[in-house]
């Protein structure tokens, strides 16, 4: 069965610098994987997506994820947070398993310090 | 284009009530979720509708919730009697065709009381 493991439930980092959300999966298939954010207040918002196509998958506002087989991540990375990235992230996996049903991590919490 | 449209945006009834959320999907798009996220849980799958008819329903807690697509347009879903375990945002999403073109809406926060 599928599922997704978000590392770390909160993340804290100061404005200007580097952002790194981890993201484990395990799925028996050639899954596709997905990255989401939630800021205060609004709606679930795309910011990247992997399809078997490149393994670097460049998102919106300047984030982008690895996806690497070997290790079974897609770590979400940033080089330079800017404080209106302060939101929830949440890692998505989808395989023919879950009848391509999206299933969540837990999320993570990314706080920017001034 | 309009998004995902869900109404209300929040909801606060008592514990034994019914409440009807509402969700009107992107204009064309045959395919509409619906997931929820329970406080302190992971996001998860409710129903899937095609057009009106319901593909998976697999995700459905119980027979208090009941999901309807009339016409294959907007979707409701109804919980009655509403529990206090029900509270949660309840998010919509529709998709042309696949799993890559979701769009969710803001969500609807219900607290049951």
């Amino acid at each position: 069965a599928q599922s997704v493991t978000q590392l770390d439930s909160h993340v804290s980092v100061s404005e200007g610098t580097p952002v790194l959300l981890r993201c484990n999966y395990s799925s028996s298939y050639s899954p596709s994987l997905f990255w989401y954010v939630q800021h205060p207040n609004k709606g679930l918002q795309l910011l990247l997506k992997y399809t078997s196509a490149a393994t670097l998958v460049k998102g919106i506002n300047g984030f982008e994820a690895e996806f690497k087989k070997s290790e079974t991540s897609f770590h979400l990375t940033k080089p330079s947070a800017h404080m209106s990235d302060a939101a929830e992230y949440f890692c998505v996996v989808s395989d023919q398993d879950s009848n391509y049903q999206l299933i969540w991590g837990a999320g993570t919490k990314l706080i920017i310090k001034p | 284009e309009a998004g995902v449209t869900q109404f209300p945006s929040h909801s606060v009834i008592e514990k034994g009530q019914t409440v009807t959320l509402r969700c009107d999907p992107i204009s064309g798009h045959d395919n509409l979720y619906w997931y929820r996220r329970v406080m302190g849980k992971e996001i998860k799958f409710l129903l899937h509708f095609v057009k009106e008819s319901k593909q998976d329903e697999s995700g459905m807690p119980n027979n208090r919730f009941l999901a309807e697509r009339t016409g294959g347009t907007y979707s409701t879903l109804k919980v009655q009697p509403a529990e206090l375990e029900d509270s949660g945002v309840y998010f919509c999403a529709s998709s042309p065709g696949d799993v890559y073109g979701y769009t969710f809406g803001s969500g609807t926060r219900l607290t049951v009381v």
